[in-house]
């Protein structure tokens, strides 16, 4: 079955540092990759959409300079915590799925969690 | 714009009895609708895809409904285990390929 790859599982970070999270798909070509957010005992919220080789869609409310988003090959998306404080910490997660998404559903990551000290 | 509702918050059965999780969404024009399983501090794992053509998927003790035209679904869970502890998920996909989450129900089941 589809298999996303979500590296780092955890970090901690100094505030005003900024921390990569990578998410892979490992057996098939992700056209679309998901960026979302968690808070405890909530649902996740969509971040951002990205599609191999063009700029990210950002949901309303996003800080697109503070969170960066970067979907350069059909396998990796990365997002970017710029400049991260603590209330950036939470859990982060992404998903990604083939063009047929009708048929195959969504893959989700193992998800970040994101602690900035 | 697209809402899915999940009904019970939060359930607690004890080891072995059969349960039955709620999903509602308010626009039946949706490409398919998944189920997903969520354990504490970890990421989601699929459980059932349902297409939109489709009326029900079964997956060993989990059985899925679907009946799009009252813009609802079931998850069934045969024979609950300690393990089948977790959250669940259900999200429907529209147009855009976006997934719109229903808030979930925390499961306990209680050996």
């Amino acid at each position: 079955g589809a298999v996303v790859s979500q590296h780092p599982s955890r970090v901690i970070c100094k505030s005003g540092t900024s921390v990569k999270i990578e998410c892979r798909s490992l057996d098939f070509q992700a056209t679309t990759m998901f960026w979302y957010r968690q808070f405890p005992k909530q649902s996740l919220m969509l971040m951002a959409t990205s599609n191999e080789g063009s700029k990210a869609t950002y949901e309303q409310g996003v800080e697109k300079d503070k969170f960066l988003i970067n979907h350069a090959s059909l396998t990796l998306s990365t997002l970017t915590v710029t400049s991260a404080h603590p209330e950036d910490s939470s859990f982060y997660i992404c998903s990604a799925s083939t063009n047929t998404v009708a048929n195959y559903g969504y893959t989700f990551g193992s998800g970040t969690r994101l602690t900035v000290v | 714009k697209q809402e899915v509702t999940q009904i019970p918050a939060a359930l607690s059965v004890p080891e072995g009895e059969n349960l039955v999780l709620n999903c509602s969404f308010t626009d039946s024009a949706i490409y398919n609708l998944q189920w997903f399983r969520q354990d504490p501090g970890k990421g989601l794992t699929s459980l059932l895809l349902i297409q939109s053509s489709q009326r029900e998927q079964t997956s060993g003790r989990l059985n899925a409904s679907l009946d799009k035209s009252s813009g609802r679904s079931t998850l069934y869970i045969a024979a609950s285990q300690p393990g089948d502890s977790a959250t669940y998920l259900c999200a429907v996909v529209k147009s855009g390929s976006r997934l719109t989450f229903g808030e979930g129900t925390q499961l306990t089941v209680n050996p």
